[in-house]
């Protein structure tokens, strides 16, 4: 079956513009999360939802930042006002099982890179 | 301290030695541990999970979890060139998993 997709792939925008990320989980993943890698740098967490649950956005680093799952499937982060430091490699990941589960193998989509000029 | 420690590296290993990759977590509620491999310009793709004390072996990969000493680490043995790539540890306290930074390897021919 289809693996987790993203879109756009790569998205060069200019400082103080709005974007939008977009990500598809694995058909039946119920668990759905946003990390984000600079370069040279880890997996920086920013939002989990789970389900139907209130999801939980701990990671997101400011106010700029939003993301909302439509239908328990399709997810969108937002970032507005978007400033260069923004730009960095935006991962989204799905996985079956979630909080309360002891294992929870998360699946990786290709990626967007953005660029903030 | 970051939740999840590992040294980013390089480390540098020749073509059929042992390759030794170490992580330390500060959370004693974590469940489950997992180590994913990272090429360059890819995505990250789940190597192991484990979830038990001792070892836990597939392939030429070892995974190590002792709970006590909050310390995991993943054993390469007979490394291949294509093994180069960056190791992520992440545990897993329940509903997110916490990365840490990451190890590069380097496998020399």
């Amino acid at each position: 079956g289809a693996g987790v997709s993203q879109s756009p792939s790569n998205k060069v925008t200019e400082k103080g513009k709005d974007v939008e990320l977009r990500c598809d989980p694995i058909s039946g993943h119920t668990a759905l999360y946003w990390y984000r890698q600079s370069l040279g740098q880890g997996l920086e967490f920013l939002i989990y939802f789970q389900g139907n649950s209130a999801p939980d956005k701990s990671g997101l680093p400011s106010d700029r930042f939003s993301a909302e799952r439509t239908g328990g499937s399709v997810s969108t982060l937002t970032i507005q006002r978007t400033q260069q430091e923004d730009s960095a490699v935006y991962l989204c990941a799905s996985s079956s099982s979630g909080w309360g589960f002891s294992y929870n193998e998360q699946f990786f989509g290709p990626g967007t890179r953005l660029t903030v000029l | 301290q970051k939740e999840v420690e590992q040294n980013s590296g390089p480390l540098s290993v020749p073509e059929g030695a042992i390759a030794s990759l170490n992580c330390t977590y500060s959370d004693r509620g974590s469940q489950s541990f997992f180590w994913y491999r990272q090429y360059s310009g890819k995505s990250p793709e789940l190597i192991m999970f484990i979830y038990s004390n001792g070892d836990k072996e597939d392939g030429r990969f070892t995974a190590q979890l002792n709970k006590a000493s909050q310390y995991v680490s993943l054993l390469i043995r007979d490394s291949q060139p294509s093994d180069s790539a960056t190791y992520l540890c992440a545990a897993y306290p329940g509903g997110k998993l916490i990365f840490g930074q990451g190890t590069e390897l380097s496998v020399k021919p």
